[in-house]
């Protein structure tokens, strides 16, 4: 089966930096995603990692451990704006023929304090 | 670009009626659109895969007799609650597949569904 593993919530403070963690299990495993999701609304991209190590791109970066099955995003000089639900996804192929399925963890909701 | 859009943001229904939710890709072809469904301080749950032309693969534990998916065109797929009750009331997210060799998935802005 699958499991993916993300804190429920967390507090930071403006301007500071946060790191939201994900672990998982899967198999036929090709990626991770986090997405971004305000209260009510779809979510929205915000990374894709399918080789080890960090991509940064401005404020955001996400990191991926196959290995280790872990990935964490980190928020930078954090806004008010920031204050939403961060979702790690992962991707699993299956069956061949670029048949996949992402499969959602429960989303950390961060909360930015003046 | 890139943009899903759903139809309707929001909708109230009577328990026992059937309700039609629209997912349409606007500036390029999906071959493959995905529905899931979002319950309150929950996660996204995949409910079913749509392919264009052909049936719709669900996921295990959802009835495919009571959620009617069509994906009649490139740019078009539907999701039908049959004979919806209060349990069914949701948040209802579509996404299509990014174009090309990716597996990014654009997500339209989401129905809610409440069944009185």
């Amino acid at each position: 089966g699958q499991n993916i593993d993300q804190p429920t919530e967390m507090t930071a403070t403006e301007g500071a930096i946060v790191q939201i963690n994900c672990t998982y299990q899967t198999s036929g495993f090709n990626g991770l995603f986090w997405y971004q999701q305000h209260a009510g609304e779809a979510p929205t991209f915000l990374s894709y990692n399918v080789l080890d190590g960090l991509e940064e791109k401005g404020r955001f970066s996400s990191f991926l451990s196959r290995s280790k099955g872990y990935s964490y995003l980190l928020l930078k000089e954090l806004q008010m704006k920031d204050s939403a639900s961060y979702l790690c996804a992962v991707v699993r192929v299956y069956s061949g023929a670029g048949s996949y399925q992402l499969t959602f963890g429960k989303g950390t909701k961060l909360s930015v304090i003046p | 670009g890139a943009v899903v859009s759903q139809h309707p943001s929001w909708v109230i229904c009577k328990s026992g009626t059937s309700v039609k939710i629209e997912c349409r890709s606007l500036d390029f072809q999906a071959t493959t659109m995905f529905w899931y469904r979002q319950f309150p301080k929950q996660s996204l749950m995949l409910m079913a895969t749509s392919n264009e032309g052909s049936k719709a693969t669900y996921e295990q534990g959802v009835e495919k007799d009571k959620f009617l998916i069509n994906h009649a065109s490139l740019t078009l797929s539907t999701l039908t609650v049959t004979s919806a009750h209060p349990e069914d009331s949701s948040f209802y997210i579509c996404s299509a597949r990014s174009p090309g060799l990716t597996y990014e998935q654009y997500f339209g802005p989401g129905t809610r569904l409440t069944v009185t």
